[in-house]
């Protein structure tokens, strides 16, 4: 059974940092494009960054290009998303999906970041 | 950046009849290489994550109901949900993955 299991949400002020991990078993991790969606309460989901299977090659939407960063461990079929000088509008779900640049076969439960003071 | 609209926003149908939900793109997501069109559906029910249903805009993922069935090419596809079951009530998506993938607004099917 494949599983992606999200952590690391949480309230931040902002301006701050957060990093959301997510553990991925039942699938080859390391051939698997991987992705960050995101869902704001009673939006449609947007799309935040994909990752290629090697890690080589990182691609970021317009609203977090140059404030996220995606990466991975494929040793430790792990993906990650550091997410800095954070807003209030990047408060929602964020899902861990496996697909990455491409549709999304695969998500998780979905971690929830609220950016507030 | 290519977007899709879907309509209707909301739809009301009888069990056992048809949902016919409709996305459009802005610019053609069929990519003359291969002759794929690049688009999937979703669907969502309330807190879960969505669930695809569709890629390549008609081929159905395995488990997936037969009543589930997706259509069109170029910029204009088709849902359509054939003898509408309860447990169809949900939020529906169209996805373009022709460039960074972005979805439609949403479709809420009700009974």
């Amino acid at each position: 059974e494949v599983q992606l299991l999200e952590s690391g949400g949480g309230l931040v002020q902002p301006g701050g940092s957060l990093k959301l991990s997510c553990a991925v078993s039942g699938l080859t991790f390391s051939t698997s494009p991987m992705g960050w969606v995101r869902q704001a309460p009673r939006k449609e989901p947007e799309w935040v960054s994909s990752i290629t299977d090697s890690g080589d090659n990182a691609y970021y939407g317009d609203s977090v290009r140059g404030r996220f960063t995606i990466s991975r461990d494929n040793s430790k079929n792990t993906l990650y998303l550091q997410m800095n000088s954070l807003r209030a509008e990047d408060t929602a779900v964020y899902y861990c999906v496996k697909g990455g640049h491409s549709y999304h076969d695969y998500w998780g439960q979905g971690t929830l970041v609220t950016v507030s003071s | 950046d290519i977007v899709v609209t879907q309509s209707p926003e909301s739809l009301a149908v009888s069990l056992g009849e048809r949902a016919t939900i409709n996305c459009k793109s802005s610019q053609s997501v069929l990519y003359s290489s291969n002759n794929n069109n690049y688009l999937a559906w979703y669907q969502q029910k309330p807190g879960q994550p969505p669930k695809l249903l569709i890629y390549w805009a008609s081929t159905r993922v395995s488990g997936v109901p037969d009543r589930f069935s997706g259509s069109g090419s170029g910029t204009d596809f088709t849902l359509t949900i054939s003898n509408l079951q309860a447990e169809d009530v949900a939020v529906y998506y169209c996805q373009q993955y022709y460039s960074d993938p972005r979805f439609g607004q949403g479709t809420n099917v009700e009974i």
